[in-house]
């Protein structure tokens, strides 16, 4: 079964608007790490931000949040005021015990922005 | 601080031949991944490395194997290559193994083409 699911497999933004991408998780851990990485055309995947199963708090890093709906087992990535340096594709991904720490990816969202 | 670092960047191989990537991780970082990225299968996790030790093992064929030396720089070797073989290898690198909150940080990537 899917550990991470991304419906979105691709999405247009205007510049300046903010765009949302969606990650919901399988697990049944009661605790467990989620991150989400970008991935430009270059290859690279850059880390962005992380979630905590038991953090009170939504994450925050710069323009990028995380709306973290625990009970909904999602963890959505939210980009504020995009630029077209955003253009990249996005990954949610999943670390928990169950599964060694080992890192689970999503099958990614790619985000283009337009000007 | 260097990132994760790996060579080469793009390498084409013909069926049946054999391939080593290398990785160096950030300076200070002792565990080492490898995952494969394709169009078809997404990102998938081969193998972890700690303390020269394989951690972790992914469902990939024994062609596919590694080894990580004392100061932390890793290698993957494939083994009669195929077609299929042909991926984006990507090395990432944290502090240590396991945890929910260990980063995971990425290096640019080693672009496999199998003829």
């Amino acid at each position: 079964a899917q550990k991470i699911t991304q419906t979105q497999p691709g999405m247009f933004v205007q510049e300046k608007e903010a765009v949302t991408l969606d990650c919901t998780y399988d697990t049944s851990d009661p605790s467990y790490g989620l991150f989400w990485y970008k991935q430009p055309s270059s290859g690279e995947m850059i880390f962005l931000i992380y979630q905590g199963s038991y953090d009170q708090q939504n994450a925050t890093e710069g323009r990028y949040s995380l709306n973290f709906q625990k009970a909904r087992k999602s963890a959505n990535l939210v980009i504020s005021a995009s630029q077209l340096g955003d253009s990249a594709m996005y990954f949610c991904a999943m670390r928990e015990a169950s599964n060694d720490y080992k890192l689970s990816f999503g099958a990614g969202t790619t985000v283009t922005v337009r000007a | 601080k260097a990132g994760v670092t790996q060579t080469p960047r793009y390498l084409i191989k013909t069926r049946g031949q054999q391939v080593t990537l290398s990785c160096s991780p950030i300076s200070g970082h002792r565990s080492v991944s490898w995952y494969q990225q394709t169009p078809g299968q997404g990102l998938q996790f081969l193998f972890e490395y700690f303390s020269e030790t394989q951690r972790n093992k992914g469902n990939f064929p024994g062609r596919f194997s590694g080894r990580q030396f004392s100061n932390s720089r890793s290698e993957m070797n494939v083994s009669t290559l195929e077609l299929g073989d042909s991926a984006l290898y990507l090395c990432a690198s944290s502090l240590s193994p396991g945890g929910l909150v260990e980063t995971q940080y990425f290096g640019p990537g080693t672009r496999l083409l199998v003829l």
